[in-house]
């Protein structure tokens, strides 16, 4: 069955502490992948896709295509990074069919 | 100015009464999606169009309908059939062929 899970519903870090926020899909084919974020009273938004390899607010996503991840991470938190993340694999074809992760609230504190 | 719109934002309405959020598009894209928002269970796809007059159902169609009779509008019916409509419903659109898709603010719908 295809799936996408985000394990974690709530993490809680420290101002300045990395983050690492999980993403495990099992899709057939090669679905393209990409990190949404949903900051408080702001409408859902792209954080990044993974065929763009590149770094937004010092986030970072890594294809791990052996272990089916999508991990994304930053190295030091900051406060405004607290919001909603959601990790959506999109499977492209006739009916390109875009999904979403359970989400995880990211929690940066002092 | 170019986006996505739903309206309207917050909608009440009486159990057993059939209901249509509407959803707006002016950015020429082929693709809307709907989705439902809950609490602990992220968004879970409804139904979702990639070209005008066609749309498939996603993950949890049931209780609702869809139409796409122009490019730019994807209206959404909660029938008196879904068991638990009380929800926030989030639109978005996307230019086929794996590109970001751009959301509404939402409509949050009660039942009551």
């Amino acid at each position: 069955a295809q799936r996408v899970t985000q394990p974690e519903k709530l993490l809680s870090v420290f101002k300045g502490a990395p983050v690492e926020l999980k993403c495990n899909y099992s899709y057939s084919g090669s679905p393209e992948l990409f990190w949404y974020v949903q900051y408080s009273r702001q409408r859902l938004q792209l954080l990044l896709r993974h065929i763009s390899r590149e770094s937004i607010k010092g986030f970072t996503a890594d294809l791990n295509k052996g272990e089916t991840s999508f991990h994304l991470k930053k190295p030091f938190a900051q406060e405004e990074d607290s919001a909603m993340y959601y990790c959506a694999p999109l499977l492209t074809g006739t009916a390109s069919k875009l999904t979403f992760g359970t989400g995880t609230r990211l929690q940066v504190t002092l | 100015d170019g986006g996505i719109t739903q309206s309207p934002k917050y909608l009440f309405r009486k159990e057993g009464q059939n209901v249509t959020l509407s959803c707006e598009q002016n950015l020429n894209h082929d693709a809307m999606y709907w989705y439902r928002q809950d609490p602990g269970q992220g968004l879970r796809l409804i139904y979702y169009s990639q070209i005008v007059n066609d749309f498939q159902k996603g993950d949890i169609a049931e209780g609702y309908s869809v139409s796409r009779e122009k490019k730019e509008s994807f209206p959404l019916t909660v029938t008196s059939a879904q068991k638990n409509p009380t929800a926030f419903y989030l639109c978005a659109s996307s230019s086929t062929g794996g590109t970001e898709a751009f959301f509404g603010q939402g409509t949050r719908l009660t039942v009551v």
